[in-house]
């Protein structure tokens, strides 16, 4: 069956623009997960989502990231006013389990590069 | 908070042998712990999971084991193959902050098969 499918594959763009990132779950998984990935480093965990509750947004890094899931399924992260350091791959998850619990599902990433 | 932490950031095994990859946390309360796999250029790959009210787990040709008393995790992959090669990266679920559920990974291990 279909897994996670993020787009765009690969991103660049120049510092100071805002970017979107799409990523959409597998088909009645209800906990959905943005992480990010520098480069050689472990997984940054940023926003969760449960259904239709109020998003855990406890790992943004800052106010520039905001992101939203529309009715339970696809999700898009925004990253307004790019910085360098923004540079990672972005990986989303999706699980049927309970947040904390279970198997995620992990897309093959976006990668976003800012110049 | 809560830490996640390995003990080698790269291992090197003959192809055939048992690899040992570990893994060190700091955070009691995590009930859940799992192990994925990252293949170049893709997302992480759920290879086995384990409660904490559990010592030791096994799948097919992985083992999982936890010492709750060290805060010690690791996995053994028997038989090591070149497909084995690969980053792999513990993580901790379950109730880990006053946010509720989250998940925290580890750096991860770079393991590299030797012909």
């Amino acid at each position: 069956g279909a897994g996670v499918s993020q787009s765009p594959s690969n991103k660049v763009t120049e510092k100071g623009k805002d970017v979107e990132l799409r990523c959409d779950p597998i088909s009645g998984h209800t906990a959905l997960y943005w992480y990010r990935q520098s480069l050689g480093q472990g997984l940054e965990f940023l926003i969760y989502f449960q259904g239709n509750s109020a998003p855990d947004k406890s790992g943004l890094p800052s106010d520039r990231f905001s992101a939203e899931r529309t009715g339970g399924s696809v999700s898009t992260l925004t990253i307004q006013r790019t910085q360098q350091e923004d540079s990672a791959v972005y990986l989303c998850a999706s699980s049927l389990a309970q947040a904390g619990m279970g198997e995620q599902y992990f897309g093959p990433g976006t990668r976003l590069t800012v110049t | 908070g809560e830490s996640v932490g390995l003990h080698l950031p790269t291992l090197s095994v003959q192809e055939g042998d048992n690899s040992i990859i570990n893994c060190a946390y700091s955070n009691s309360a995590s009930d859940y712990f799992i192990w994925y796999k990252q293949e170049s250029g893709k997302g992480p790959q759920f290879i086995i999971d384990i409660r904490s009210n559990m010592d030791k787990r096994q799948g097919q040709r992985v083992t999982v084991l936890l010492n709750k008393t060290v805060k010690h995790l690791s996995l053994q992959i028997a038989a090591t193959q070149p497909g084995d090669s690969a980053v792999y990266f513990c993580a901790l679920g379950g109730y880990l902050d006053n946010y509720g559920q989250n998940f925290v990974f580890g750096p991860g291990t770079r393991l590299s098969v030797l012909p």
